[in-house]
């Protein structure tokens, strides 16, 4: 079972670039990384997934080495939205094997 | 637009009553979770289910019951024996089966939160 680890929390300034690193060194061969968002009183949402090297989509980028042992999630030019609970999962064997840890709490200030 | 929908969004339990959380997607996912989350907590899983007709104990299933007896539809029953069932509880759907489910993206709803009167 791939146990992830991330920072408790971070602080940021609105427009800023903000790193979120998570390390998995159990990651098996087969295992994507993928990361969520929540926000207070809602249900986390995707954000992305990539399995090496780097993804990007219109919200972020994931940038993946070659070990595979850790990941970080890359937020561009935050904003006070972007204050929220970050999640690391890494996908390993049945359904019952997905472990949303704390998180990291992001809060971005004026 | 498709999505999960949880309801009600706010729920009170009395002593000693049953009460039941609803859960309906209509993505078409054949897996369906359920989680309970405490105050600044990860989410915890309490049940899941794989396809119609078949759900499974996750890691705090004591205390509650589920049924899947439709492909959209995953309620979940908060009973008299879950003694500390105050905890935001968030129902999610992904693709399922037959493939590796951990590198499935996980859909949520956004949560019922029930409260002890």
């Amino acid at each position: 079972l791939a146990k992830t680890t991330q920072p408790i929390s971070m602080d940021s300034y609105e427009g800023q670039e903000v790193n979120i690193t998570c390390s998995h060194n159990n990651i098996a061969t087969n295992d994507y990384i993928t990361w969520y968002q929540q926000f207070p009183s809602q249900g986390p949402r995707f954000i992305i997934q990539g399995y090496k090297t780097k993804v990007t989509n219109e919200v972020a980028s994931l940038f993946i080495p070659a070990d595979r042992k850790s990941s970080t999630l890359s937020l561009p030019r935050v904003s006070l939205s972007d204050t929220a609970v970050y999640y690391c999962l890494v996908g390993s064997g049945g359904y019952n094997k997905l472990i949303f840890g704390a998180g990291t709490r992001l809060a971005v200030h004026p | 637009d498709g999505g999960i929908t949880q309801s009600p969004k706010y729920l009170f339990r009395k002593e000693g009553q049953n009460v039941t959380l609803s859960c309906e997607q209509n993505l078409n996912h054949d897996a369906m979770y359920w989680y309970r989350q405490d105050p600044g907590q990860g989410l915890r899983l309490i049940y899941y289910s794989q396809i119609v007709n078949d759900f499974q104990k996750g890691d705090i299933a004591e205390g509650y019951s589920v049924s899947r007896e439709k492909k959209e539809s995953f309620p979940l029953t908060v009973t008299s024996a879950q003694k500390n069932p105050t905890a935001f509880y968030l129902c999610a759907s992904s693709r399922g089966t037959g493939e590796r489910p951990g590198n499935q993206p996980q859909h949520f709803g956004d949560g019922t939160r029930l409260s002890i009167l």
